[in-house]
């Protein structure tokens, strides 16, 4: 059975960082690519990044763009996603998700989510 | 691409029948086009994908639809469960990947 577990969300001020980790169980972790995906409060869905399973080559959304940073440590099946210059509109659930396959990217296992507060 | 989903609530009974709507501002070429249900409290869960293929263990009460710009999902025979919020993803022109607002399906 395929697991996503997120972790490392919090509380953070306007202008910190705060480093999210996912650990997918279940699949080859190393064979896929991965992503996260936000939802502010009572909003709908909003993609941020994705990175591929084995080259690393990543994709940002341009609202995080040069703030965020995605990477994974494929020996760990650990995904991650570092936030700097955090701002309040970063406020959301925060949802790994497991992508299908590079080039057909959407997503076919979520894990449960990390909340980031972002105060201002 | 822009997705926009109609209408954004909706209200129906046991046993209807209902179709949402996912419009993009441009044609999706190649139909990469998915839907998921998220249920109050929970993650998304995928049940179409390509448009029209149901997801692994989604019942054939879900159909997906659509090519271009307009796309919709018909769920028939509705069941309590059914009760979520739906969203439309594309994931095949740029911006890489974009959700529709979502509809919200009450039963």
């Amino acid at each position: 059975e395929v697991q996503l577990l997120e972790s490392g969300g919090g509380l953070v001020q306007a202008g910190g960082s705060l480093r999210l980790s996912c650990v997918g169980t279940g699949f080859t972790f190393s064979h896929f690519a991965m992503s996260w995906v936000r939802q502010a409060p009572g909003t709908g869905l909003e993609w941020v990044s994705a990175i591929s399973g084995s080259t690393g080559t990543t994709y940002y959304a341009d609202s995080v763009k040069g703030r965020f940073t995605i990477s994974r440590d494929n020996s760990k099946d650990t995904l991650y996603l570092e936030m700097d210059n955090l701002r309040a509109e970063d406020t959301a659930l925060y949802y790994c998700a497991k992508v299908v396959a590079v080039g057909l990217l959407y997503f076919d296992h979520w894990g449960q989510g990390s909340l980031v507060t972002v105060s201002s | 691409i822009v997705l926009t989903q109609s209408p954004a609530t909706l209200s129906s009974s046991l046993g209807e029948r209902v179709t949402l709507f996912c419009g993009a501002g441009r044609t999706l070429s190649t139909n990469y086009l998915a839907w998921y249900q998220q249920k109050r409290g929970l993650a998304p869960k995928l049940i179409i994908y390509d448009a029209s293929t149901r997801a692994a263990g989604v019942p054939d009460r879900f159909t997906g639809s659509g090519s271009g710009t307009d796309f919709t999902l018909t769920i028939s025979r509705l069941e309590a469960e059914d009760s979520a919020v739906y969203f439309c993803q594309q994931y095949g022109s740029s911006p890489l990947i974009t959700f529709g607002q979502g509809t919200r399906l009450e039963i």
